[in-house]
């Protein structure tokens, strides 16, 4: 079965601060994998997407990392701000399923003052 | 970035009723659209498959007589929510794959904002 999973399950971290998220999967054969930010009560906004061939990508203050080997990525927050404070999550598409994404459950970061 | 709108943003809705919720996207063209239902502090999960033209795909355990999706246009799809019940009381997100395609041959989902529902 394939699976997306995320750790921490929640997190709390001060204002300036940075954090990394981390996301392994399962999902087989793959073909990409995607950070979302989900605002609360709002839709997942995509971060970045990264193919097998990608290690690396930026995205402002967003950086995501992807070892395919391991099936493993992390996604690093640098200068936390208080509008980071979100739900990250992880999303893997296998490369035979078309259309399908594999959602991990997320991350539920907290920035405070 | 590409936009899609859901409308209404919230409704509330007596038990027994239907509701209809429209998933557009603005400034590109979707052969193809996402609906998912999400519950508090859980994941997405995604309920059907919208086809342009032709009929929806549901996921199991999603009741297709219940959940009524028409993607008549290359920019709109609908959910209607039939007999509606309390139980059915839900965050559900559309999402709209860009047909231009994207780069490295990986088409991009755009996500709504999401329809909170909520029957009494």
């Amino acid at each position: 079965k394939n699976q997306v999973e995320q750790s921490p399950q929640s997190l709390i971290i001060l204002e300036g601060k940075n954090c990394t998220l981390q996301c392994n999967y399962t999902v087989s054969p793959f073909s990409n994998l995607r950070w979302y930010k989900q605002d609360t009560g709002r839709g997942p906004v995509s971060l970045t997407i990264m193919t097998f061939s990608e290690n690396t990508k930026s995205n402002g203050r967003y950086t995501a990392t992807l070892d395919a080997d391991t099936k493993q990525s992390s996604l690093h927050i640098t200068a936390s701000q208080l509008s980071d404070s979100a739900s990250y999550i992880c999303v893997v598409s296998p490369s035979n399923s078309g259309y399908a994404l594999n959602f991990g459950k997320g991350t539920s970061l907290l920035v405070t003052p | 970035g590409a936009v899609v709108s859901q409308h209404p943003s919230r409704v509330i809705c007596k038990s027994g009723t239907s509701v209809k919720i429209e998933c557009r996207s603005l400034d590109f063209q979707a052969t193809t659209m996402f609906w998912y239902r999400q519950f508090p502090k859980k994941s997405l999960m995604l309920m059907a498959t919208s086809n342009e033209g032709s009929k929806a795909t549901y996921e199991q355990g999603v009741e297709k007589d219940k959940f009524l999706i028409n993607h008549a246009s290359l920019t709109l799809s609908t959910l209607t929510v039939t007999s509606a019940h309390p139980e059915d009381s839900s965050f559900y997100i559309c999402s709209a794959r860009d047909s231009a395609g994207g780069t490295s041959g990986i088409y991009e989902q755009y996500f709504g904002p999401g329809t909170r529902l909520t029957v009494t």
